[in-house]
C-alpha cells in the first residue's frame, strides 16, 4: 500500500521553464491537495479538489494550475516557473466530507527555480 | 486565514511538559495536529471536531473550545522523539481544506 506517491522528487527548472508535478493516491480518497511549505511560513495551500471533477483554489494558486485527472491522480502544473516558486511542494489526500477523517501527506517534491 | 500557533518555538528538557496553541479568527469545524521530522513530510497526531469528536493517538491529548475558536495540543513527559515542528490545520466547514498555522519548533535534549 503506497499511499501518496509524488513524482519528481527533486527538480531543478529555469525561469520560464514549465513542470509538471505528478500526484497520486490508492487509498480511494475523494479529496485531494496541494501544498507549499517555505521556511517560516508553515504549509500553505495552493488548490484543492474536494471530489473528482471539482477544484477550488486556495491561499496561493498565482502562477499555477491543476488536474484531477481521476479519482486516483492529481496534478499540479507550472506555466512558467520563477525564482519564488522555490519551494518544496506537499501533496495529500483524505476521504473528504465530514467526519474525523486524516490527511495523509506525499513525501514531498522540493523545486528549484534558478 | 492562518490560525495563529504559540509559542514559535519550544524548548524542554526530556520529562518536561509543554502546551501549543491555536487561535483562528473564524467558527471552526475541526481542528488537525500534525508533526513534521526535518526531511519528511508532516504526520497526523490528532483530530478533534465540533461537538466534541475526537481522534488521536493515544499519547497525545489536546482540546478545542469551540466558542473561542482555540485549540491546544498537550505534550506530556516529553521524549527525544517528540522533537520537530508541530502545525495546527483548521477547518471552517467539513469538507473543505485544512489551512495551516506557521508552526510550533519543539526541542527536547536529554
Amino acid at each position: 500500500n503506497a499511499g501518496v506517491t509524488q513524482t519528481p522528487k527533486f527538480q531543478v527548472l529555469k525561469t520560464g521553464q514549465s513542470m509538471t508535478l505528478q500526484c497520486a493516491q490508492d487509498m480511494n480518497h475523494n479529496s485531494m491537495y496541494w501544498y507549499r511549505q517555505d521556511p517560516g511560513m508553515g504549509l500553505r495551500l495552493i488548490y484543492y479538489s474536494a471530489s473528482e471533477g471539482t477544484t477550488d483554489k486556495g491561499e496561493v494558486p498565482n502562477g499555477y494550475n491543476v488536474s484531477r485527472l481521476n479519482k486516483r491522480e492529481f496534478s499540479l502544473r507550472l506555466e512558467s516557473a520563477a525564482p519564488s516558486q522555490t519551494s518544496v511542494y506537499f501533496c495529500a489526500s483524505r476521504v473528504g466530507g465530514s467526519g474525523a477523517n486524516v490527511l495523509t501527506f506525499g513525501a514531498g517534491s522540493r523545486l528549484t527555480v534558478l | 486565514q492562518q490560525p495563529v500557533q504559540s509559542p514559535q518555538a519550544v524548548i524542554l528538557r526530556e520529562g518536561e511538559d509543554a502546551v501549543i496553541n491555536c487561535s483562528s479568527s473564524k467558527a471552526l469545524y475541526s481542528v488537525h495536529w500534525y508533526r513534521q521530522k526535518h526531511g519528511e513530510a508532516p504526520v497526523f497526531l490528532m483530530i478533534l471536531l465540533k461537538g466534541g469528536e475526537q481522534k488521536g493517538h493515544e499519547k497525545i491529548s489536546a482540546s478545542f473550545n469551540e466558542k473561542k475558536q482555540q485549540s491546544s495540543l498537550y505534550l506530556t513527559a516529553s521524549q527525544l522523539s517528540y522533537s520537530g515542528t508541530y502545525f495546527c490545520g483548521t477547518e471552517g466547514q467539513a469538507g473543505t481544506a485544512l489551512i495551516f498555522g506557521k508552526g510550533t519548533t519543539l526541542s527536547v535534549s536529554s
